[in-house]
C-alpha cells in the first residue's frame, strides 16, 4: 500500500528539547516537504529537498534542521531555537519538482506536536 | 513576499446552498491546484489548472482559473455534508519552484 507515512501522530516534548519528526513515502517520489499548520492558517513551507543529499530553506526555515540520506525519508528536527514550535506539521511528496510542470503532493497523516 | 490570499477564511451554509471560495495572487502564477482538508485530516489534492482562462469540473465542482492567472475560484453547487472541510489554493509564483498555500476557507455546512 503506498504513501507517506509520519510518525508520532501526537508528540509532546519539554521546551528547550529538540524533537525529530519522521517522514517516510514508498512512492518513490524526488520531491519532499514540510510544512506547518497553525490553527486557521494555511500550510507554511519550512524546508524542501529536491533530490537525496540536496535540500533547501523554505519560507520559515529559522529553528528547524533537515536530512535526506535516503530518497523514501526526510526527518524533520525542531529545535531549541524554533520559538513557537507548538504545530500541526505536515510532509508531503510529489513526483518531481521538474521546471514547466509541477505535480500533485500528496500528503502524509501529520503529527501534532505540543511543547510544554 | 509572494502570497496568496484566499477568502473568505470562513463560511457556513445550509445543505443544499451553493458555495464559492476565491483565490488571488500578487503575481502571476504558473499553474493552480486545489486540495481539501477534512477536519483531523490532512490535505488531499483535487485539482490543478494550467492555462489562462481554464474551466474544470469534478461533479458538483467547478474550478475556474483567471485570464491573467492571478486568481481562481472553486465553486461547489448544492452542498452535501460530505463537502464539510477547508478548501485551500496553493500557487506555483512564476519564476519559482515552491507552491504558496492561501490559508484556505473552511466551509461547514447545516443539515
Amino acid at each position: 500500500d503506498g504513501g507517506i507515512t509520519q510518525s508520532p501522530k501526537y508528540l509532546f516534548r519539554k521546551e528547550g528539547q529538540n524533537v525529530t519528526l519522521s517522514c517516510e513515502q514508498n512512492l518513490n517520489h524526488d520531491a519532499m516537504y514540510w510544512y506547518r499548520q497553525d490553527p486557521g492558517q494555511g500550510l507554511r513551507l519550512i524546508y524542501y529537498s529536491q533530490i537525496v543529499n540536496d535540500f533547501q530553506k523554505g519560507d520559515i526555515a529559522e529553528g528547524y534542521s533537515v536530512s535526506r540520506e535516503k530518497k523514501e525519508s526526510f526527518p524533520l528536527t525542531v529545535t531549541s531555537a524554533q520559538k513557537n514550535p507548538t504545530a500541526f506539521y505536515l510532509c508531503a511528496s510529489s513526483i518531481d519538482l521538474a521546471s514547466g510542470s509541477y505535480n500533485e503532493q500528496f500528503f502524509g497523516p501529520g503529527t501534532r506536536l505540543t511543547v510544554l | 513576499g509572494q502570497q496568496v490570499m484566499q477568502i473568505p477564511q470562513y463560511q457556513h451554509v445550509q445543505e443544499g446552498e451553493d458555495f464559492t471560495t476565491y483565490c488571488n495572487s500578487s503575481t502571476t502564477l504558473s499553474n493552480i491546484q486545489w486540495y481539501k482538508q477534512r477536519p483531523g485530516g490532512h490535505p488531499v489534492f483535487l485539482i490543478q489548472l494550467v492555462k489562462s482562462g481554464e474551466v474544470k469540473k469534478q461533479k458538483r465542482l467547478t474550478f475556474q482559473f483567471g485570464e491573467a492567472k492571478k486568481n481562481s475560484s472553486l465553486h461547489i453547487t448544492a452542498t452535501q455534508t460530505t463537502d464539510v472541510g477547508t478548501y485551500f489554493c496553493a500557487g506555483l509564483i512564476q519564476g519559482a519552484q515552491k507552491l504558496v498555500f492561501g490559508q484556505g476557507t473552511r466551509l461547514t455546512i447545516n443539515p
